[in-house]
């Protein structure tokens, strides 16, 4: 069982949606990073945060210490966002990947 | 611009041949990991390494090996490619000093295909 685990694992909106995308994980952490990779594998780091909120251009990311929960936000959603987006738990030094989600954003 | 290179970006090569995927770094990052992933699948840990000298096995058995002989380079190697290790190969770093985490970089990967 994956100590970490997103939801949706599909999601498909229309342009200008707002989305939300889950990050649970079951074991204590130093800090979670959501990451973005795009069709041709490239991937890319979006935030790294260990408590609150944190907030780039359109992307908002948020996390719950006592609930063990992170949500990535996107507002006024693009066509560009589309990727599979990942969450990563890094605790004790080692690294746990989410399974991803796979945005896709019709325009 | 990227701080951790990988090369050759994509290879092809017969079945039973060496190969050594390079990664190299420039942040002087002490931890290093080899993910393996699939097309639309899950990335997973094949070996990471905290510093030179240190390697260790990833979640996912691998025939493959890796070095890390200086802090700025991990090389992977295959010594006998088989059609079963194709797939992409992504390379990433980051580094905890104190309570600072940095954020993880990941190389572009490299996009093997063995026949």
């Amino acid at each position: 069982k994956n100590e970490v685990e997103q939801s949706p694992q599909n999601l498909t909106a229309q342009e200008g949606e707002f989305i939300t995308i889950n990050c649970s994980y079951s074991v204590g952490i130093s800090a979670l990073h959501w990451l973005q990779q795009h069709p041709g594998g490239g991937i890319v780091s979006l935030f790294m945060l260990s408590s609150g909120k944190k907030k780039h251009g359109r992307l908002i990311a948020t996390i719950n210490i006592q609930e063990k929960h992170s949500s990535l936000h996107i507002t006024a959603s693009h066509p560009r966002d589309s990727a599979v987006y990942i969450c990563v738990n890094f605790g004790n030094e080692k690294l746990t990947f989410g399974t991803g989600t796979r945005l896709t954003i019709i325009p | 611009e990227a701080d951790i290179y990988q090369t050759p970006r994509y290879l092809v090569i017969g079945t039973g041949k060496k190969i050594t995927l390079e990664c190299s770094q420039t942040m002087g990052h002490d931890k290093m990991y080899w993910y393996q992933q699939d097309p639309g699948m899950e990335l997973h840990l094949i070996h990471y390494s905290y510093g030179v000298n240190s390697t260790e096995k990833g979640d996912l058995s691998s025939e493959s090996t890796v070095s890390r002989i200086r802090t700025e380079h991990f090389p992977l190697t295959l010594e006998s490619a088989r059609p079963s290790h194709t797939s992409q190969y992504l390379c990433a770093s980051s580094e905890i000093v104190q309570d600072f985490i940095s954020p993880l970089h990941f190389g572009n990967g490299t996009r093997l295909t063995v026949t």
